[in-house]
């Protein structure tokens, strides 16, 4: 089983940029896919995009097309999702869960959550 | 405004079974599995079901069932464990991406 561990909690400017890692250990890196999903306080949960670790290939919510990038490394098992020209309302806890196809298998396991503040 | 439709909330007793449910329509939930999400206290969510499959180390009273468009996660015998917020989750083929309930706050009395 693979876990997922996030990078530490934000805080940024308005217009910024910020990139959220999620490393993974354990089974073969590059048999998964990852998904971002992200939680605004009090609210459900929101996809951001999934984007394969054996390849590389994306694809993001049409919500956050042109705004995030989704990265994967397989030298260090770790995936990254950045977003740009952040808003107040982008702040929210930031997941990412393994995902071995977009359409199909489940989010299992989770990161711990990546908390990011926007605030000027 | 969420793609599926769950309710807001749903409570029972201790050893009463429940029902969620989860409302979609023929371009996701009546074409994907389903998958289930247990949050408990804003934490880290965590798979429930998938489909009609039953993550290891979920208690068997965990069940899941789907009809058409709508998809049911059942809790036998609630233990006060369960209370959490729950979120079903699928494909959606039109838009091209996974799509979340807006959850349903399960309350164990």
């Amino acid at each position: 089983q693979v876990q997922l561990v996030q990078s530490g909690a934000e805080v940024k400017k308005p217009g910024a940029s910020v990139k959220v890692s999620c490393k993974a250990s354990g089974n073969s890196f590059t048999l998964y896919g990852i998904s971002w999903v992200r939680q605004a306080p009090g609210q459900g949960l929101e996809w951001m995009g999934w984007i394969s670790t054996d390849n590389g290939n994306t694809n993001y919510a049409q919500k956050f097309q042109g705004r995030v990038t989704m990265t994967t490394d397989s030298s260090t098992t770790t995936t990254s999702m950045e977003l740009r020209t952040l808003r107040s309302d982008d702040t929210a806890v930031y997941f990412c869960a393994a995902k071995d196809s977009p359409a199909s298998a489940p989010l299992d396991p989770w990161g711990q959550g990546t908390l990011v503040v926007v605030s000027s | 405004q969420s793609a599926l439709t769950q309710e807001a909330s749903v409570s029972g007793t201790v050893g009463q079974k429940v029902t969620l449910s989860c409302s979609g329509n023929s371009k996701n939930i009546g074409s994907y599995a389903v998958g289930w999400y247990q949050q408990i206290s804003h934490g880290v969510p965590k798979s429930v079901m998938f489909g009609n499959s039953l993550p290891s180390g979920i208690p068997d009273r965990f069940s899941a069932s789907k009809s058409g468009t709508t998809a049911s996660l059942t809790i036998s015998g609630l233990q006060p464990e369960d209370e959490a917020d729950y979120y079903c989750s699928t494909w959606d083929y039109s838009l091209n991406a996974q799509v979340f309930g807006g959850g349903t706050k399960l309350t164990v009395l």
